[in-house]
């Protein structure tokens, strides 16, 4: 059974910080791995989709990268900004079997 | 082009009752997955339905149920509520299924409460 570790659980840092988030998965056999942020009291954005057989993805001030042989990706934030606090979801799988969810990051950027 | 849309956003009910939530997925979208998402499990799948098939179903009783229709939206039913069933309710949609998986577009959610 797939299972998706975030680290941390909460971080805290003050604006302009560059940051890192770590998500790990124990099969890696995934389809792909999505990074997704969720604002208290409301659903998920999608942020940043990686497919199984790319390393990285780019977005803006969002880079995420995989390494599925370690069973491991990051989503590096550049230049963080208040706007940026919410909680961040590593999600691995896809397709008819669903998408399996780390507990998440919730992050607090300090103006 | 308008996101994956859910009603009701907020629904409160009475332990042993039945409710049905609704998702539009966005246009051109074939695939509608659920999700439940609480504090303390987090968000964990439920089902999948691609051209009104359910191709796969997580681990929840059968009180939890859903179906697709021809245009794609899907509902969600859950019979005989218990006060764990309170949660949000999470629909996703995606151009298609299978190993292509595609990036997954989530709706705001339906915010269920049990009594």
């Amino acid at each position: 059974k797939q299972e998706v570790t975030q680290i941390p659980a909460a971080l805290s840092v003050p604006e302009g910080e560059n940051l890192v988030l770590n998500c790990s998965f124990t099969d890696s056999a995934i389809y792909n791995l999505q990074w997704f942020r969720q604002d208290p009291g409301k659903g998920l954005t999608s942020l940043l989709l990686i497919q199984s057989s790319q390393r990285e993805q780019t977005s803006g001030r969002l880079n995420a990268s995989l390494d599925k042989s370690s069973g491991r990706s990051t989503l590096y934030i550049a230049a963080s900004q208040p706007g940026d606090s919410a909680t961040y979801l590593c999600a691995v799988g896809g397709g008819a079997d669903g998408l399996t969810f780390g507990k998440g990051t919730h992050l607090i950027i300090q103006p | 082009k308008a996101g994956v849309t859910q009603t009701p956003r907020y629904l409160i009910k009475t332990r042993g009752q039945q409710v049905t939530l609704s998702c539009s997925p966005i246009s051109g979208h074939r695939s509608v997955s659920w999700y439940q998402q609480t504090p303390g499990q987090g968000l964990q799948f439920l089902f999948e339905y691609f051209s009104e098939t359910q191709r796969n179903k997580g681990n929840f009783p059968g009180r939890f149920s859903g179906r697709q229709f021809s245009n794609s939206r899907s509902e969600m039913n859950v019979s005989t509520l218990e006060l764990g069933d309170s949660a949000l309710y999470l629909c996703a949609s995606s151009w298609t299924s299978g190993l292509a998986a595609y990036e997954q577009y989530f709706g705001p959610g339906t915010r269920l409460t049990v009594t």
